[in-house]
């Protein structure tokens, strides 16, 4: 079975700090894996893919297979980035079977 | 992409009782799944929505407690049956798109 964990619940920092939130996954097989985020008041969306290496509000997330690691960073925080943001995997045929992490709380500081 | 609009987007139930979910998106889409998150958790795969057949539940849920309907491609309904406290959640509706998820805004049902 899949399993998705995000270790870190909260995590806070200041404006301008870098910011990493922790993924880590098990999958027996190929995964596909994906951030999520919720904006407050808004529906989840996606941030970002690993399969499409990009950078999205100045976001990357390396697929580590080694580590089985897909940690999120971002150099700079804004405030803006304050949300909460979920790892999930994708095992079946369609990108909307989800295994979600826990989820982290990213509070920006001014 | 896919807009889904869910309703109702919050109730307050009595136990025993049983409410629907309607999940309405913008365009035909193949797949549509129902989650569950309840207070202080993540999200949880409740089932898949079939079109045309019944749904495929994951491990822990049953027809009887979440039978789910999907009479076409852009729309499904979740009922949450003979409800208690332990049933107070947020339920969300997803449709698969060929590259990513999308998610209605959740219907937050709590039971008294």
């Amino acid at each position: 079975a899949q399993r998705v964990t995000q270790p870190e619940k909260l995590l806070s920092v200041f404006k301008g700090a870098p910011v990493e939130l922790k993924c880590n996954y098990s999958y027996s097989g190929s995964p596909e894996l994906f951030w999520y985020v919720q904006y407050s008041r808004q529906r989840l969306q996606l941030l970002l893919r690993h399969i499409s290496r990009e950078s999205i509000k100045g976001f990357t997330a390396d697929l580590n297979k080694g580590e089985t690691s897909f940690h999120l960073k971002k150099p700079f925080a804004q405030e803006e980035d304050s949300a909460m943001y979920y790892c999930a995997s994708a095992g079946g045929t369609s990108y909307g079977k989800l295994t979600f992490g826990q989820g982290t709380i990213l509070t920006v500081h001014p | 992409s896919a807009v889904i609009s869910q309703k109702p987007s919050r109730d307050i139930c009595q136990r025993g009782t049983s409410l629907t979910i309607q999940c309405q998106v913008d365009s035909q889409v193949t797949m549509m799944f129902w989650y569950r998150q309840q207070p202080g958790q993540s999200l949880t795969l409740i089932a898949t929505a079939n079109q045309g057949s019944e749904a495929t539940y994951e491990s822990g849920f049953v027809i009887d407690k979440f039978p789910i309907s999907r009479p076409n491609l852009t729309f499904s309904t979740l009922t949450v049956s003979n409800m208690s406290p332990e049933d107070s959640s947020i339920y969300l509706c997803s449709a698969g798109g060929s590259t990513e998820a999308f998610f209605g805004q959740g219907t937050r049902l709590t039971v008294v």
